[in-house]
């Protein structure tokens, strides 16, 4: 059975402060990895994608990617709270698997002013 | 910014009835999806769709499920009995290029809530 493993929070965070949220996948063979925000009784909304190992920046979110080791990591800094939400890692199960995302259960993050 | 349509938004059923929650893709996109997820759950897959054919289906969907692509714009999910276990948001998602390729990602639309009593 595939899994997307995060832990549930809720992750309290100061504002201003950064916010790390992490995330574990089974399925060795995953090639892509993406993080979504979900605001309660919203659909999800796409914050990143990373395909390849290492870092990647975009303003003031950074994915991180460790095939090896199977994690894939998200970076808040400087965070405010609009982004107090559920952080949802997903995972393109396979290669030849269209869209077929296995998704973690979220892990919620609260802002605190 | 293009998005994906739902409707409707809400839709409370009784359990035994029939259900069909339409959606409008994003106009250039390819490769159609439908996911739901209920009150307090995961997101979970239901159905790849792709040259008016299913590519990929998972073991919810089962025989009372069925999805069309009735004309250009449309994409549909046909619940044939529902059952209270069927009951959640239903997201709708489209891309472009198949995910993987390092080159798209599934967009999604606001959902339709499906309550079965």
């Amino acid at each position: 059975q595939k899994e997307v493993e995060q832990n549930s929070g809720p992750l309290s965070v100061p504002e201003g402060a950064i916010a790390s949220l992490n995330c574990t996948y089974s399925d060795r063979v995953s090639q892509s990895f993406f993080w979504y925000r979900q605001y309660s009784g919203k659909s999800p909304e796409l914050i990143m994608s990373i395909y390849s190992n290492g870092d990647k920046e975009d303003g003031r979110f950074t994915a991180q990617l460790n095939k090896a080791s199977q994690y894939v990591s998200l970076l808040i800094r400087d965070s405010q709270p609009s982004d107090s939400a559920t952080y949802l890692c997903a995972v393109d199960a396979t290669t030849d698997s269209w869209g077929k995302f296995q998704f973690g259960a979220g892990t919620q993050v609260v802002v605190t002013p | 910014e293009p998005e994906v349509t739902q409707t409707p938004s809400h839709q409370v059923t009784q359990m035994g009835q029939e259900v069909i929650l339409r959606c409008v893709p994003i106009s250039n996109h390819l490769y159609f999806y439908w996911y739901r997820q209920i009150l307090g759950q995961k997101v979970e897959f239901l159905v790849s769709f792709y040259n008016n054919e299913i590519s990929e289906k998972s073991e919810i969907f089962d025989d009372q499920f069925s999805v069309e692509r009735p004309d250009g714009s449309n994409f549909t999910l046909k619940i044939r009995s529902t059952k209270l276990e069927d009951s959640a948001m239903y997201f709708c998602a489209s891309s472009d290029e198949e995910t993987g390729s390092g080159a798209n990602v599934l967009t999604f639309g606001a959902g339709s809530r499906l309550t079965v009593l």
